[in-house]
């Protein structure tokens, strides 16, 4: 089955500054590649989630590049607010993109004010 | 319009007793996911529907674990002689299947105690 592996467990970044969490996938057939924000007490709330046949999606201060061969993909928040302080996790599903989730362990994104 | 509901927001059991967990997706979503998960780690998926019968239910530990949704809609999870291992977070999730989007949104989730 597909194992997602996620770096770094932590990170602390200064406000302004841009933070980036990387992900590896072991299934070649994945085909949906997630990033889930969850803050405390809460569910995971989709930020951004890009499909394999595009390398790169960008919405406004989030970003996700991916690369299929490689089987690595990553996320990048820029002019980073405290707002954006809760656990990342990423994600990758099969070839529809609906079906189970294979979730990483998580980052904890710290913004230092 | 409403997001995805669960209930009860917290469960606290003996172990050995019998479990129910519920879920309300989002109305019209005919996909619906339960996830586990641990502290300090991300959700593992337990089983989805898709309408009324279990699509994959490869992720249901053992056979303590059950799950029903019997008219397309709400969904139950079942656990019997609960563990204290089984103590976790329970999340629900409904997708609208077929759509362009095919993003899962979660519910708060249900935090199970076995003690």
């Amino acid at each position: 089955g597909e194992n997602v592996e996620q770096h770094p467990s932590t990170l602390s970044v200064q406000e302004g500054d841009s933070a980036v969490i990387k992900c590896t996938y072991s299934d070649s057939a994945s085909n949906y590649f997630p990033w889930y924000k969850q803050e405390l007490g809460k569910g995971p709330q989709l930020i951004i989630d890009i499909r394999s046949n595009v390398g790169e999606k960008k919405d406004q201060r989030i970003a996700v590049t991916l690369n299929k061969t490689a089987k690595h993909f990553s996320l990048h928040i820029t002019e980073t607010q405290p707002e954006d302080s809760a656990v990342y996790f990423c994600a990758a599903s099969g070839l529809f993109g609906n079906e189970k989730l294979t979730f990483g362990t998580g980052t904890r994104l710290t913004i230092i004010p | 319009g409403a997001g995805v509901s669960q209930t009860p927001s917290n469960k606290v059991t003996e172990k050995g007793k019998y479990v129910e967990l519920r879920c309300d997706p989002i109305s019209g979503h005919t996909a619906l996911y339960w996830y586990r998960q641990s502290l300090g780690q991300g959700p593992e998926f337990l089983i989805y529907f898709q309408g009324t019968g279990a699509a994959d239910d490869s992720g249901l530990p053992n056979d303590r674990f059950f799950a029903v949704r019997p008219e397309g809609s709400v969904s139950t999870l079942k656990i019997q002689r609960t563990e204290r291992g089984d103590s976790a977070v329970y999340l629900c999730a409904s997708s609208l299947w077929g759509a362009p989007s095919v993003e899962q949104y979660f519910g708060p989730g249900t935090r199970l105690t076995v003690t």
